[in-house]
């Protein structure tokens, strides 16, 4: 699986979209561009995956550069409840390990007042 | 709730000990994953089921951990003489058949090596 860097913290004003970016210039072709985030003494939560087209849930949305090298993760109004550890993950969709998911550091996003 | 379950969600131990968690997937999910996280890392993965066939192994990080699924439901995740550096968040995680995209990760259980 290609490998991810991301910045290691971020600040966000409540209410303000929050745009977290994430390099991935290895990407190869058949590899899924996912994002995943982590609340404070919880297990990881699934937010958004992606292969080149722009995704979007009710979460978040994703933006894939044309050429697939990086992306982006936009919480639209993000609240004092999405601050957490943002990760982005690149993976393939058939894997000896059945999906499993190589985390990296992430970005730690925190929402201020 | 109908999520991934854990327990213990806590464990003390004292160093040479033998421990042992438990995971619950969620209902009929029959991917199941095991995963360990230190402190300012992130989760590293460390086993996987596809139902009762344990499918992936080698990055269980000594023969000192074992995982078993007998019956394709729960999962037990064990740790034989356990050493200080045990300590850590151990995840589990479940996802259904019909897609490998999503993943749903317990609360964890917390290893405390004395």
């Amino acid at each position: 699986d290609a490998k991810t860097t991301q910045p290691t913290s971020m600040d966000c004003a409540e209410g303000r979209a929050a745009n977290l970016p994430c390099n991935h210039s290895t990407i190869s072709g058949n590899e899924y561009v996912y994002w995943y985030r982590q609340i404070h003494s919880q297990g990881p939560q699934y937010i958004i995956h992606g292969l080149k087209n722009n995704e979007t849930n009710e979460m978040a949305s994703l933006i894939i550069t044309e050429d697939r090298k990086s992306s982006t993760l936009i919480l639209p109004h993000a609240t004092l409840r999405d601050t957490a550890v943002y990760y982005c993950i690149v993976r393939s969709l058939y894997s000896n390990s059945g999906y499993a998911l190589n985390f990296g550091k992430g970005t730690s996003l925190l929402v201020t007042p | 709730d109908t999520g991934v379950s854990q327990d213990p969600r806590h464990k003390i131990t004292k160093r040479g000990q033998n421990v042992t968690f438990r995971c619950d997937p969620i209902s009929e999910h029959n991917r199941l994953y095991w995963y360990r996280q230190t402190l300012g890392q992130g989760p590293e993965f460390l086993t996987y089921f596809q139902n009762e066939a344990q499918l992936e192994k080698s990055r269980l990080l000594s023969d000192r951990f074992s995982a078993e699924r007998p019956k394709g439901s729960f999962s037990t995740l064990e740790i034989q003489r356990t050493e200080q550096g045990d300590s850590a968040m151990y995840l589990c995680a479940s996802s259904p058949r019909t897609s490998g995209n999503e993943q749903f990760f317990g609360p964890g259980t917390r290893l405390t090596v004395l």
